[in-house]
């Protein structure tokens, strides 16, 4: 959905190293979230956020961190990248007043080596 | 615990046919529920939702129906095409923001 875009869409990096993900969004969305995605086991929440001030952990967000910079970009940080953190990460975003309806960017590749 | 599943990882079906996903939830909670369909290389996008007061919401080919007595959801594709191969995931609203989800069906799709 070119509504949310995300920054890389791969990305190779070393054990212990720090690295970003970034989301943008032009929806106009004060919602937004970051999952993970692993083979068979569906998208788990990693953190989410309801507007710039407004930061929450989802059930997964130990390892990760994120940043509100505007009401348009999210962005999630990998303090020190190890192996099981190899995943595919999405971005999403909803409305306030349909939070249930999410709209997601195209997907980043991690791979942790 | 609580949580969102589909009852089988793989379905198969030919060109033409009508599918049908199921899904069981187990949370008597969750008052809204959202199919996504998510195709090779792509984000997970929104298909169909349906509130737990009612308990069949149509669109177009497609139909959702609730089943609030056995905690069980379905997803019915009209007149299947190549174009609906995917990974189908089920998900539940419990919170105001949290969306659960299942572990996802891939359709395939034979010609």
């Amino acid at each position: 959905d070119a509504d949310v875009t995300q920054t890389p869409r791969n990305r190779i990096t070393k054990t212990g190293k720090r690295i970003m993900l970034e989301c943008s969004q032009t929806k106009g969305h004060d919602r937004m979230y970051w999952y993970r995605q692993d083979p068979g086991l569906g998208l788990r929440l990693i953190y989410y956020s309801f507007d710039v001030k407004d930061i929450n952990k989802g059930e997964i967000s130990d390892g990760y961190s994120v940043s509100r910079q505007a009401q348009a970009k999210f962005s999630l940080s990998l303090e020190s990248a190890i192996p099981n953190q190899t995943a595919l990460y999405f971005c999403a975003t909803s409305d306030w007043g349909r939070p249930g309806t999410q709209y997601f960017g195209p997907g980043t590749r991690l791979l942790v080596l | 615990g609580e949580s969102v599943g589909l009852h089988l990882p793989t379905l198969s079906v030919q060109e033409g046919d009508n599918s049908i996903i199921n899904c069981a939830y187990s949370n008597s909670a969750s008052d809204y529920f959202i199919w996504y369909k998510q195709e090779s290389g792509k984000g997970p996008q929104f298909i169909i939702d349906i509130r737990s007061n009612m308990d069949k919401r149509q669109g177009q080919r497609v139909t959702v129906l609730l089943n609030k007595t056995v905690k069980h959801l379905s997803l019915q594709i009209a007149a299947t095409q190549p174009g609906d191969s995917a990974v189908y995931f089920c998900a539940e609203n419990i919170d105001d923001y949290k969306l659960s989800f299942g572990a996802g069906t891939t359709v395939t799709v034979r010609a």
